[in-house]
């Protein structure tokens, strides 16, 4: 069936770059997501990629899609201990019914 | 702010009593969502309504059931809870824009 997986954790300092990676089995998404929770928080949508783009850039925010892998990454510029979070990657988007597959999420722990 | 609320927020109950959960929607979206999340699983789909009297199954629909008699509210019962059902529950509505689908705050439900 169709999955998305993502790395569990990972640790930056503050100020420094965070990357975050996802990959997808589902050819046929129509986009791809990403969602930001915290302690105890509903999901809070981040930004989105239409399957067609390959770039797309909302402030400190870089989407990267490689749809020929079903790669998409998530970069965060100038990190800071506010970003320290579980970020999700989920595919999905299409038909009627627009269903999503989540990732299992990656913790970013950010370091002062 | 997508205008979503759940209730309630945090529930305590015994194997084999019945619970509803409760997801109210000001905004007159047409698509509604149920997930459950669990450590290592991201969010699953249990049921999904795409309009008053119209649901169906999710991934994960065992042991659940759904009721939408109104286009704010999205009912979710577990008919006879089991320890297994001990989870985080979350409430979605999609987008109009991109597909793209806004959460609920949640709501945290232990069955001992």
């Amino acid at each position: 069936g169709e999955d998305v997986e993502q790395s569990l954790f990972l640790s930056v300092r503050e100020g420094d770059s965070s990357v975050i990676n996802c990959t997808y089995t589902d050819s046929s998404s129509t986009y791809l997501y990403w969602y930001k929770q915290e302690p105890g928080a509903g999901l809070q949508l981040l930004t989105y990629i239409f399957s067609n783009m390959d770039m797309k850039q909302d402030q400190r925010l870089t989407v990267l899609l490689n749809k020929k892998d079903k790669h998409l990454s998530l970069r965060i510029a100038d990190t800071q201990t506010g970003d320290s979070a579980i970020y999700f990657c989920a595919a999905g988007g299409g038909g009627a019914t627009n269903k999503l597959i989540f990732g299992t999420g990656t913790l970013l722990a950010v370091q002062p | 702010d997508a205008g979503i609320t759940q209730s309630p927020r945090h529930k305590v109950t015994e194997t084999g009593t019945p619970v509803t959960l409760r997801c109210h929607q000001t905004e007159n979206h047409r698509y509604m969502y149920w997930y459950r999340q669990d450590p290592g699983h991201g969010l699953r789909l249990i049921h999904y309504s795409y309009g008053v009297k119209d649901t169906d199954k999710g991934e994960v629909s065992d042991g659940y059931s759904v009721s939408r008699s109104k286009t704010e509210d999205f009912l979710l019962t577990l008919e006879s809870a089991t320890s297994s059902q001990t989870s985080v529950y979350f409430c979605a509505i999609r987008g109009l824009e991109y597909n793209e689908q806004f959460f609920g705050p949640g709501t945290r439900l232990t069955v001992l």
